[in-house]
């Protein structure tokens, strides 16, 4: 079955320290990836894409993620978080045939000062 | 550009009463979609749109009806409300090709209670 699982319900990091946002999809053919931001009481916020060319994908916010098709994997990287990064982050996939997206359960990320 | 625009924003209901969420976007976009967002479980595809005249079913389809008798609106119907269905809706759309431009763009939320 088409999945998409974020592992991590809640990760907590130290301002200025790394971080690592893990997501694996099980689909047939390599889809387009895609990760989302949304602050409290907000939509959606796009914060970079994947479909085809260089597995290592630059965003908004100085945010990047790394395709591993061996891995079946996107995880979202960011070398120094800030408070204001706090928020919650969904990995999504859409088929690379249709424009269904299917969403991970999400990470919430809090930034300790 | 206002980009894709929900109304209201909160809503309460009673059980058995029938409401629309109501979505407009002004991208000409021709792909659209109603998802519904509840604790743990992320965004579950309710409906679709891949232009006007023409809707099919997500994941979680029962309870809601749409309609897309325009490019720009497609709401959302509930025809008989339900305390299952208290949730946060969000409407999206999105260019309706493949390739660099695939992007969704999402409204601010509905959030629903029913009592």
């Amino acid at each position: 079955a088409q999945s998409v699982t974020q592992p991590d319900i809640h990760i907590t990091v130290s301002e200025g320290a790394s971080l690592e946002l893990r997501c694996n999809y099980s689909y047939g053919a390599t889809p387009y990836l895609f990760w989302y931001v949304q602050s409290p009481g907000q939509g959606l916020q796009l914060l970079l894409k994947y479909f085809s060319g260089d597995t290592l994908v630059q965003g908004i916010k100085g945010f990047e993620a790394e395709f591993k098709r061996s891995q079946s994997s996107f995880n979202l990287r960011k070398p120094s978080v800030h408070w204001s990064d706090a928020a919650e982050y969904f990995c999504a996939v859409s088929p690379y045939n249709n424009n269904d997206m299917r969403f991970g359960a999400g990470t919430r990320l809090t930034v300790k000062p | 550009n206002a980009g894709v625009t929900q109304t209201p924003k909160f809503q309460v209901l009673k059980t058995g009463q029938s409401m629309t969420l109501q979505c407009a976007q002004d991208m000409n976009h021709e792909y659209m979609s109603w998802y519904r967002q509840d604790p743990g479980m992320g965004l579950r595809l309710i409906h679709y749109s891949v232009g006007a005249g023409i809707t099919d079913q997500g994941e979680v389809p029962n309870g809601y009806n749409v309609s897309r008798s325009t490019t720009e609106d497609f709401p959302l119907r509930l025809l008989s409300a339900a305390p299952s269905q208290t949730s946060v809706y969000f409407c999206a759309s999105s260019y309706s090709g493949r390739g660099p431009r695939t992007e969704a763009f999402f409204g601010q939320g509905t959030r629903l209670t029913v009592v």
